[in-house]
């Protein structure tokens, strides 16, 4: 019954590593996101899809690569971790490109040693 | 650029008493403001979403304000619980209408 799940829960990795996180939603919504929550929990968005279609990018490093298999899964790639990777990265989803309510999944916690 | 501003600081209210919190922004023109919840340890879960043409908007415990005149939104748990202690976050529609920006939250705690 889960609408917007993530795996994994928590990823502890080293400086270097690529590491990839998955999302998947079941609410047939057509917009998926994802949005970085850094230590003073400011929740910044990352990446937005519409269709399989990227649509924004807000300046994020390209090390960051979002893929779209369908429109109900959006994973992030993450190449050459760096310790500033280290974050909460969550998913969401909206059913009308960001104009409604978002959805989010339960996060991610990356750490980067 | 565009800002959201709430309260940094935390508050912390008694059982019973109005909480209200505070959502101010810059530099945008919004058509709505949302009102998220979040726990610790999980994602953010929307409460309520006010347009420019409601002043007012009520759900259960819950009341928002919208004045685009001040570019402010305030958000009121009334006879608050402690189970209402969470960090509560105010988003608006960014200028590419394709994603949230979302102020970085008022820590509220809500005391027996």
């Amino acid at each position: 019954d889960t609408a917007v799940s993530q795996t994994p829960k928590y990823l502890v990795t080293q400086m270097g590593n690529d590491k990839s996180i998955k999302c998947e939603q079941n609410l047939g919504h057509d917009t998926m996101y994802w949005y970085k929550q850094d230590s003073k929990k400011f929740l910044k968005i990352m990446f937005s899809y519409n269709n399989k279609e990227l649509i924004i990018n807000e300046t994020v490093p390209n090390r960051f690569s979002p893929k779209s298999p369908d429109k109900a899964h959006l994973n992030l790639h993450i190449n050459s971790l760096e310790l500033g990777d280290s974050a909460v990265y969550f998913c969401a989803s909206t059913s009308g490109g960001g104009q409604e309510t978002q959805y989010f999944g339960p996060g991610t916690r990356l750490l980067v040693l | 650029s565009q800002k959201i501003e709430q309260n940094s600081e935390a508050l912390n209210i008694q059982e019973g008493k109005t909480a209200t919190l505070t959502c101010n922004y810059t530099n945008y023109s919004p058509a709505y403001l949302q009102w998220y919840r979040q726990d610790p340890g999980r994602g953010p879960v929307f409460l309520l979403l006010i347009r420019e043409n409601e002043k007012e908007k009520r759900k259960e415990r819950l009341k928002v304000t919208f004045d685009t005149t001040l570019k402010q939104s305030l958000f009121h748990i009334t006879a608050s619980q402690p189970a209402d202690s969470a960090t509560y976050l105010c988003a608006l529609l960014s200028n590419s209408g394709y994603a949230l920006n979302f102020g970085k939250g008022t820590s509220l705690l809500v005391t027996p």
